[in-house]
């Protein structure tokens, strides 16, 4: 059972906008930020999304992350099939000590 | 650009120690915290726990206290991760990751390209 919890599908069709959540306490979303990773299978993570909002270098600017309370989000706008993978989200959790993931969703683009 | 790369697939018996090493180049070593996260088959990420070469400070995870041990070595640039007692439920990816942001609001990039860990008898 994780942390952080995420819806564990989400899909959309080329070129629509798809939004995925997660959902924390006060303890992590609530005080900290919340990065996102995306993965392919049989990869590593690689990260996507960090301090709720701020996109690394590369990174195209189809995504965006938000965060309000104690969840966060994730949005893909302009979905390519390339965007096919699994987000996880994560933060630091200050009960815990350390770093928490939620679950994942798999994203499928039909 | 800093690269992590790791060492090879393990097969272990129930009860054994597995050491992983995840070696950095390309990059400072010392002044950065860098973590280890394993992925079960099919499952999500769980963060181990993670080491600060320059002060050799770590940090584990409950879930694993008492059974991981994470070392540095600064001489070479490398981490490493020993998980003793292991049992059928330890079979998984094993990632090395270097931490970016500061303590509390930090994340991981870049990631070790991961290293299979299989318990079997």
């Amino acid at each position: 059972q994780s942390v952080l919890t995420q819806p564990p599908s989400a899909s959309g069709t080329p070129g629509q906008r798809v939004t995925m959540s997660c959902s924390g306490s006060t303890s992590n979303i609530g005080s900290n930020t919340v990065n996102w990773y995306q993965q392919f299978p049989g990869t590593a993570p690689k990260l996507l999304i960090y301090s709720s909002n701020q996109r690394p270098s590369g990174v195209p600017d189809r995504f965006s992350g938000s965060k309000s309370g104690t969840s966060a989000s994730l949005a893909i706008s302009g979905l390519q099939s390339e965007d096919e993978a699994d987000y996880y989200c994560a933060a630091w959790d200050d009960s815990l000590n350390g770093p928490v993931f939620g679950g994942g969703t798999k994203l499928t683009v039909l | 650009q800093v690269q992590l790369v790791q060492s090879g697939a393990e097969v272990k018996k129930p009860g054994s120690s597995v050491k992983v090493s995840c070696k950095a180049s390309g990059g400072t070593f010392n002044s950065y915290t860098f973590s280890w996260v394993r992925q079960a088959p099919g499952q999500g990420l769980e963060w181990m726990g993670g080491i600060i070469p320059m002060f050799d400070i770590v940090n584990y995870a409950q879930n694993f206290q008492g059974r991981v041990t994470i070392t540095a070595d600064k001489s070479t640039s490398t981490v490493y991760m020993d998980l003793s007692s292991l049992r059928s439920e330890d079979t998984a990816v094993y990632y090395c990751a270097r931490d970016g942001g500061s303590y509390r609001q930090n994340w991981f990039d870049p990631w070790g390209q991961g290293t299979l860990v299989t318990v079997s008898s």
